[in-house]
């Protein structure tokens, strides 16, 4: 399957600090990038989808000014959570989709990345 | 609203036990469901995908399952590992193919 890397995989910050995680695919052009939230022994939670040079659409209850989502290029997306808080320590997991695959709709995903907050 | 559960969300068994893995999803108008792996701490491994056409899918000693009509899908494990410990992940992709909906998973313990 396509590969999907995330940087860092962890990651401490204090409260206040913002902090940016980076979604690659590493050997296909990703038209469509999901980002997802995973709090202990909960399900994912989808948290927004970006697609190449246009707005990420955000899922209700997620704040798009804390947290930013950028798509500059089919290999790269990232997630900017501003001004962090500790309620934000989660994990954080980015999935790619590509025309390729348009018939199947399948999203291959990152190995994720630990976010504690101070 | 989709909603998806799994039941147990936690299973202990022996070694060469064959188990089965719940999935149930309220809403039957999907695109297709998604088995995942997830190891402690990790990102997601897919196992298999099953489209909503299909009926079931088998990839080495798993296989799962789907009924559609009835929004219930199995996975089906033979012969258990240790190495199969983990919490296995049931997603639904709406019919617009843009949301995947998770399930919060069972967590599996395999006993040498």
């Amino acid at each position: 399957g396509a590969v999907v890397s995330q940087h860092p995989s962890r990651v401490i910050c204090k409260s206040g600090t913002s902090v940016k995680i980076e979604c690659r695919s590493l050997d296909f052009q990703a038209t469509t990038m999901f980002w997802y939230r995973q709090f202990p022994k909960q399900s994912l939670m989808l948290m927004a989808t970006s697609n190449e040079g246009s707005k990420a659409t955000y899922e209700q209850g997620v704040e798009k000014d804390k947290f930013l989502i950028n798509h500059a290029s089919l290999t790269l997306s990232t997630l900017t959570v501003t001004s962090a808080h500790p309620e934000d320590s989660s994990f954080y997991i980015c999935s790619a989709s590509f025309p390729g695959l348009a018939e199947y709709n399948e999203q291959f995903f990152g190995p994720g990345t630990r976010l504690t907050v101070l | 609203k989709q909603e998806v559960t799994q039941i147990p969300a936690a299973l202990s068994v022996p070694e060469g036990e064959n188990l089965v893995l719940n999935c149930s999803f309220t809403d039957s108008a999907i695109y297709n469901l998604q088995w995942f792996r997830q190891d402690p701490g990790k990102g997601l491994t897919s196992l298999l995908l099953i489209q909503s056409s299909q009926r079931e899918q088998t990839s080495g000693r798993l296989n799962a399952s789907l009924d559609k009509s009835s929004g219930r899908s199995t996975l089906y494990i033979a012969a258990s590992q240790p190495g199969d410990s983990a919490t296995y992940l049931c997603a639904v992709l709406n019919q617009a193919g843009t949301a995947l909906i998770f399930g919060k998973g069972t967590t599996l313990s395999v006993s040498s």
